[in-house]
């Protein structure tokens, strides 16, 4: 299985600062189409995961501009560029590029 | 708008079984890939399994935790997808959500597997 690794686990922020949170694979998530299926989840207390970005930078419907993913091949990035209140919860990456689809650890962002 | 309600999730002594369904709105089902992922208290998400669309041939896949235990169907005439689990154990007890794709999640549903 694909292991993906996240860091920081804790993430304080000051509101209105940036954030920034790393996801690592054990493999490069490059598919054989070509494409990186790499994906970013929010998970805000008692709200089921949200749908940030997928296929490392694009953002899913909805999602405000703040939210922006960078990466290749092993190495990715979530930032967010200004950090609101309701930013705070539990942030994962997740693979489905090799089954079985696998998540990070999660990293959690908590204001300051 | 897409949405996906889960239900049956409870309490369930070790061994036992329980269904969850899982009634989509807004797409159909049988023409999407969808599964389920599970949080165990105080962890993180972890994928269960998935069945994939009618034209991908509807099959099946399974985490290797749960393989042989827990069965994925649907029914198409309900929009729903199921997750059958038997011989359910202590470690099974999460909040478990499905999913449309990655795009679209449920809001869960409890399964506490205890004596």
């Amino acid at each position: 299985d694909i292991v993906m690794t996240q860091t920081p686990l804790s993430l304080p922020v000051t509101l209105g600062q940036p954030a920034s949170i790393s996801c690592r694979s054990s493999q490069s998530l490059v598919h054989s189409d070509g494409n990186t299926y790499l994906s970013w989840l929010q998970h805000r207390p008692g709200q089921p995961p949200r749908l940030l970005i997928y296929r490392i930078s694009h953002r899913f419907s909805g999602v405000p501009d703040r939210f922006s993913g960078t990466g290749a091949g092993t190495d990715f990035t979530l930032k967010i560029s200004r950090v609101e209140a309701e930013d705070v919860g539990v942030y994962y990456c997740m693979q489905p590029t090799q089954f079985p689809p696998t998540f990070g650890g999660g990293t959690k962002v908590e204001i300051k | 708008e897409v949405q996906l309600v889960e239900s049956g999730g409870g309490l369930v002594k070790p061994g036992g079984s329980l269904r969850l369904s899982c009634t989509g709105s807004g797409f159909t089902v049988s023409n999407a890939w969808m599964g389920w992922v599970r949080q165990a208290p105080g962890k993180g998400l972890e994928w269960v399994g998935r069945i994939k669309s009618k034209i991908d041939g509807g099959t099946t896949d399974y985490a290797a935790p749960v393989k042989g235990r827990f069965t994925i169907s649907r029914d198409d005439s309900k929009n729903t997808i199921y997750l059958q689990m038997s011989s359910l154990q202590t470690e099974d007890t999460a909040v478990y959500y499905c999913y449309y794709y990655s795009d679209y999640w449920g809001q869960g549903t409890l399964v506490t597997v205890s004596s």
